[in-house]
């Protein structure tokens, strides 16, 4: 079965800085991997997603993340913070050969990260 | 355009009673996934609707939960004599049949006291 696991609870690093949220996965094949936000009190908001081709991918708000078959990592990545990413982030796979056609999504438990100014 | 809704967006029941938690979904997303999320934890899977088919319900955790879409449109998940442990954010998901990614609604927190 596959899952994901998020080694930090917490990330924190100072304003301008670059950050990266580490996730790593367990799946046969080849995954999709996705990375959402989550502000207080709402719901989980799509950053981007890893399906095929470029291993670097580009999402929302300046983020982006690095597919690593080898390492089976898609750690989540920003140049420079600002104190309002400061949220909760999930990473998810989905395996997409299960043979139903269903694919739910397998999430991991949260890196919270603190942007301080 | 409009997102996924959800309500109501907060909930409290006491201890026994039966709640319903509507989900509307995205206009024309075929797929919709409701999941579970406990405090401090990551969301996780309950059940998937294919329209008004609802092709997986192995994670909901007992026969207390159902959920059903007869339309194949608005969701409805009921959780009958609630407990306590179920006190979570409950969040729905809609999406383009086949298409990997996913729109989340709000969530709607069950608070059972």
């Amino acid at each position: 079965a596959q899952s994901v696991a998020q080694p930090e609870d917490q990330v924190n690093v100072a304003e301008g800085n670059p950050l990266t949220v580490k996730c790593t996965y367990s799946v046969s094949g080849n995954p999709y991997l996705f990375w959402y936000v989550q502000y207080p009190n709402r719901g989980l908001q799509f950053l981007l997603k890893y399906i095929t081709g470029d291993n670097l991918v580009k999402g929302s708000y300046g983020f982006e993340a690095e597919f690593n078959k080898s390492q089976t990592s898609f750690h989540l990545k920003k140049p420079s913070a600002l104190v309002s990413d400061s949220a909760l982030y999930f990473c998810a796979v989905r395996d997409p050969r299960m043979a139903t056609g269903f694919q739910k999504l397998v999430f991991g438990t949260g890196t919270r990260l603190l942007v301080s100014p | 355009g409009a997102g996924v809704s959800q309500s109501p967006r907060y909930k409290v029941a006491k201890r026994g009673q039966d709640v319903a938690l509507r989900c509307d979904p995205i206009s024309g997303h075929v797929s919709l996934f409701w999941y579970q999320q406990a405090l401090g934890q990551g969301p996780e899977f309950l059940t998937y609707f294919q329209n008004e088919a609802q092709l997986d319900k192995s994670g909901l955790p007992s026969d207390r939960f159902f959920a059903e879409r007869p339309e194949g449109s608005v969701s409805t998940l009921k959780i009958q004599r609630t407990q306590q442990e179920d006190s979570a954010v409950y969040l729905c998901a809609s999406s383009l049949r086949d298409a990997p990614g996913e729109y989340f609604g709000p969530g709607t927190r069950l608070t059972v006291t």
